[in-house]
């Protein structure tokens, strides 16, 4: 089993509509968990943290279970501007070198 | 934005010759990273530094060395480039280690080996 895994997409949604991505990890010791965003030809910048009890910042609504080992990221009302590359990323659990970054699922919001 | 950059943002160098891509941050992060992203793979992990004159390997640590003589430079060389390690390289920054906080990125290099 890979380390994070995402479906890669594209997903290809109408502007206005709800669109939801799942990301899977298997290091039960992981205990942090982000969403990145990344636009083409473009750094990955943070989206939103993961807390355990889910937590929600404007259109965006991000939850954990940890007992599935599994992060999903709600997009409500999507935007043009929402259309990216979103990246589920989560700690090693340990040791300096922080991060696994799942490859990434491919939005494209359609006007 | 984190102050983050990265020299040269672009660079096509020939196979056999020598590469050094610098990272500079203002923001005084302890932790730096560098990463390479290739179709297919996402982001992986090359090398990081947990202080001055620390640092590690990642999981694709082949062929590159890194040197942090100062808080806010970390340089990842490449003694004799290949076709392979043409990539678009990612450093990144973070206060603190073990992913418990988000990591910051550079706006990459994007380095062509012919």
């Amino acid at each position: 089993r890979k380390e994070v895994e995402q479906d890669p997409g594209p997903f290809n949604v109408p502007e206005g509509a709800t669109v939801a991505f799942n990301c899977t990890y298997s290091n039960s010791a992981s205990q942090s968990f982000f969403w990145y965003r990344q636009d083409c030809r473009k750094e990955p910048k943070l989206l939103m943290s993961v807390y355990s009890s889910g937590n929600e910042d404007g259109r965006f609504t991000a939850q954990l279970n940890r007992a599935s080992q599994y992060i999903s990221l709600l997009i409500r009302d999507s935007k043009l501007s929402d259309s990216a590359t979103y990246l589920c990323v989560v700690s090693r659990g340990g040791g300096a070198d922080g991060l696994t970054f799942g490859k990434g699922t491919h939005l494209i919001i359609q006007p | 934005d984190a102050g983050i950059t990265q020299s040269p943002r672009h660079k096509v160098t020939e196979t056999g010759t020598p590469v050094t891509l610098r990272c500079h941050q203002t923001e005084n992060h302890r932790y730096m990273y560098w990463y390479r992203q290739d179709p297919g793979h996402g982001l992986r992990l090359i090398h990081y530094s947990y202080g001055v004159k620390d640092t590690d390997k990642g999981e694709v640590s082949d062929g590159y060395s890194v040197s942090r003589s100062k808080t806010e430079d970390f340089l990842l060389t490449l003694e004799s480039a290949t076709s392979s390690q043409t990539s678009v390289y990612f450093c990144a920054i973070s206060e603190a280690g073990q992913g418990s906080t988000q990591q910051f990125f550079g706006p990459g290099t994007r380095l062509t080996v012919l």
